[in-house]
C-alpha cells in the first residue's frame, strides 16, 4: 500500500460545528503532516507530527487541533471555523523528519472544506 | 527564513514545444529540493527530487532538473511536452524539518 487516504472527500459546515478530517498510511512512515491549499496557491504547512508527537505548529488558530493516535492514523479536529477556512486540507506522510536522503512526501487527495 | 520562487505563474505551449520552469530557492544551509506536479483534480505527485550527488536528476515523464548551487536554482526540463502534461507545478524545498513550497507554475499545452 503506496497511498495516503484521506476522508472525507468534501465536507461543508457550519461555523458552530465539529467535524473532523481523517488520514491514514500504512507505509510504516513516522512523519505525517497537515498542510492547508487555497484556490490557485501552493500548500502550505500547518503541522508535523514525527513519531506520533507535534513537532512544528506553524501558529495555526487553535480551532484547528491536530491528533495523532497512532502511527498510522492522523486527524484533524474542526471547532468554530470562519468562512476564510474554506480551502483544501491536504495530509502527507514521509518515512521520517527532517531532511534526509529517504524523506520524501507523500500526499493524500485532500479534503475539500467550505465553511459556510 | 527559507523561501522559494517561482517566476513563471502561467505557461502555455503547444505541444511538441520544449519546457523550462524557474525555480530559486533562498535558503543558506544544506536543502532537498523537489518538484512535484498536480493534474487537474488529481493529488500531488513527486516529479522528481534532488540530495546529492549529479545535479542533473532525471524525474518521470521524461522530466529533468537541474541543481546550480551558485544560483540557487533548480530549473525544471521536459525537450517536447504533450497535452498530457497540463498541469500545476510546485517547486519545494525541504530545509529545518519543513517542505516549503513555491507559489507554483500553470502549465496548459495546446495540442
Amino acid at each position: 500500500d503506496t497511498e495516503v487516504t484521506q476522508t472525507p472527500k468534501h465536507l461543508v459546515m457550519g461555523m458552530t460545528n465539529k467535524k473532523s478530517l481523517k488520514c491514514e498510511q500504512h507505509m510504516g512512515h513516522r512523519a505525517m503532516y497537515w498542510y492547508k491549499q487555497k484556490a490557485k496557491k501552493p500548500p502550505e504547512l500547518m503541522f508535523v507530527y514525527s513519531y506520533e508527537k507535534l513537532s512544528i505548529n506553524e501558529s495555526v488558530p487553535s480551532r484547528f487541533s491536530p491528533e495523532c493516535p497512532n502511527s498510522s492514523l492522523l486527524n484533524l479536529h474542526l471547532h468554530a471555523l470562519q468562512p476564510e477556512d474554506s480551502a483544501l486540507y491536504l495530509c502527507a506522510s514521509s518515512p521520517k523528519a527532517g531532511w534526509s536522503g529517504a524523506n520524501v512526501l507523500t500526499f493524500g487527495a485532500g479534503s475539500r472544506l467550505t465553511v459556510l | 527564513a527559507q523561501s522559494v520562487s517561482q517566476h513563471n505563474h502561467h505557461v502555455i505551449l503547444s505541444e511538441a514545444a520544449s519546457l523550462e520552469l524557474g525555480c530559486n530557492y533562498s535558503y543558506g544551509g544544506t536543502v532537498n529540493l523537489f518538484w512535484y506536479v498536480q493534474y487537474p483534480g488529481q493529488h500531488l505527485q513527486l516529479l522528481l527530487k534532488y540530495f546529492s550527488g549529479d545535479p542533473l536528476v532525471k524525474g518521470i515523464k521524461g522530466f529533468e532538473a537541474e541543481f546550480i548551487k551558485s544560483k540557487f536554482s533548480f530549473n525544471l526540463r521536459k525537450p517536447s511536452v504533450q497535452w498530457s502534461d497540463t498541469a500545476e507545478y510546485f517547486c519545494a524545498v525541504n530545509a529545518n524539518d519543513k517542505l516549503i513550497f513555491g507559489t507554483g507554475t500553470r502549465l496548459q499545452v495546446f495540442p
